[in-house]
């Protein structure tokens, strides 16, 4: 059974700092990993798609890294801005969609 | 391209009411899932449709909760009668085969 973790559950930084978002899962059979963006209240937005075969991906300040080996992916957000504000969640997606419990972000003014 | 559609996007009840959600996929998506939030949580699987017929439902509390999805398009998803604990954002998502699309959501408050 795929379980997906998120470290830490909540992280709070200063505006222009660069934050780096953690995602661990135990099963590496997977298609994909995928990271979204919720912000409260509302649904989930997809940030990136990173395939089995790929390493990473980029978009525009965002770059997300996959290591299938070691059950792992970052998510690296350049420069951070109060708007980036949100909780950030990745899901591993196998024989079903599994999620991580999410990652509680706050850019301080 | 027009997203996942779900409605309605707020409703309270009261506890042992029912109530139901609607989700519309994308068109083509051959995969549908439901998900149920509470608040601070990440997503859980209740329910995963791959046309009409039900992939996983292991997570799905049967005695309470009923999902169909009609002619492979469509979802309800029904909760009958609902507890204080099922208070929630419902998700619905499709996929055309391991990328998945959300909708906004369903808030639920049971009082």
């Amino acid at each position: 059974k795929q379980e997906v973790t998120q470290i830490p559950a909540a992280l709070s930084v200063p505006e222009g700092e660069n934050l780096v978002l953690n995602c661990s899962f135990t099963d590496s059979a997977i298609y994909n990993l995928q990271w979204f963006r919720q912000d409260p209240g509302k649904g989930l937005t997809s940030l990136l798609l990173i395939q089995s075969s790929q390493r990473e991906q980029t978009s525009g300040r965002l770059n997300a890294s996959l290591d299938k080996s070691s059950g792992r992916s970052t998510l690296y957000i350049a420069a951070s801005q109060p708007g980036d504000s949100a909780t950030y969640l990745c899901v591993a997606a196998g024989n079903k969609l599994t999620f991580g419990g999410g990652t509680r972000v706050l850019v301080k003014p | 391209e027009a997203g996942v559609a779900q409605s309605p996007r707020y409703k309270i009840i009261e506890k042992r009411q029912s109530v139901a959600f609607w989700c519309n996929p994308i068109s083509g998506h051959a995969t549908l899932y439901w998900y149920q939030q509470i608040l601070g949580q990440g997503p859980k699987l209740l329910i995963q449709f791959q046309n009409n017929g039900v992939v996983d439902d292991s997570q799905l509390p049967k005695d309470r909760f009923s999902a169909e999805r009609l002619k492979g398009v469509d979802s309800t998803l029904k909760i009958q009668p609902a507890k204080l604990e099922d208070s929630a954002v419902y998700l619905c998502a499709s996929s055309p085969s391991t990328e998945a699309f959300f909708g906004q959501g369903t808030r639920l408050t049971v009082v």
